[in-house]
């Protein structure tokens, strides 16, 4: 089954640009998405289809994906983006959705 | 406004039963693949499985095939997930997700979830 892997945490400092991986093979022929989850609530879609934003989701956030490796950029960070943030895609040799680990975000 | 309101979580022993239900309102409820995401306690997310717009199509994660039954009532806009012969390692929080086309789409809606807890 194909795997989608996260570092489990990345820090910045409020201001700078967080920048979170999801990495899996030929991932750049894949649309990928992004959910933030703040602890005790359900997930909230911030990017889809690799970099588009749904409305309400701050021009701060965007996305890319390349080669084997997507990643979804926070600029100017705020503590209130501090949340776990995971990739996710649909894999069509099973037709399942996976999900990557998730990356913890912490704002220093 | 687009809601998910999931129900039927709860306690239940090794090898029960349980049903989940989510109500939809809001949208089109016909018009959508849906699907359930569980999260059991400090983990990740982990999709479960999902049924096309008229239920002819279901997938299902490995670990729960067989076991789970998902299902649909599109005059009642109503999604269900039939859980039998559960195992303390089901014990997850279950989100019912608006799953846009069902392949290559996101999940764009989610409900605020529903605890199961499978233990003795």
């Amino acid at each position: 089954s194909y795997v989608l892997t996260q570092p489990p945490s990345v820090s910045v400092a409020p201001g700078k640009t967080a920048r979170i991986t999801c990495g899996g093979n030929n991932i750049g022929s894949k649309s990928v998405h992004w959910y933030q989850q703040k602890p005790g609530q359900a997930p909230v879609l911030v990017i889809y289809y690799d970099s588009d934003r749904p409305s309400g989701i701050p021009e701060r956030f965007s996305g890319s994906n390349s080669g084997n490796t997507a990643t979804l950029t926070i600029s100017r960070v705020e503590a209130g983006d501090e949340a776990d943030y995971y990739c996710q895609v649909w894999d069509s040799s099973s037709d399942h959705k996976v999900f990557g680990g998730g990356t913890k975000l912490t704002v220093l | 406004e687009v809601q998910l309101v999931e129900s039927g979580g709860g306690l239940v022993q090794p090898g029960g039963s349980l049903r989940l239900s989510c109500a939809a309102s809001g949208f089109t409820f016909s018009s959508y693949w849906m699907s359930w995401v569980r999260q059991a306690p400090g983990k990740g997310l982990e999709w479960v499985a999902n049924i096309k717009q008229d239920g002819s199509e279901k997938y299902y994660v490995d670990s729960v095939k067989g076991r789970f039954t998902i299902s649909r009532d599109n005059a009642k806009n109503s999604l269900y997930l039939q859980m039998n012969s559960l195992r303390a390692e089901d014990t997850a929080v279950y989100y019912c997700a608006r799953d846009g086309h069902g392949d290559y789409g996101p999940f764009d809606y989610w409900g605020q979830g529903t605890l199961v807890t499978v233990s003795s």
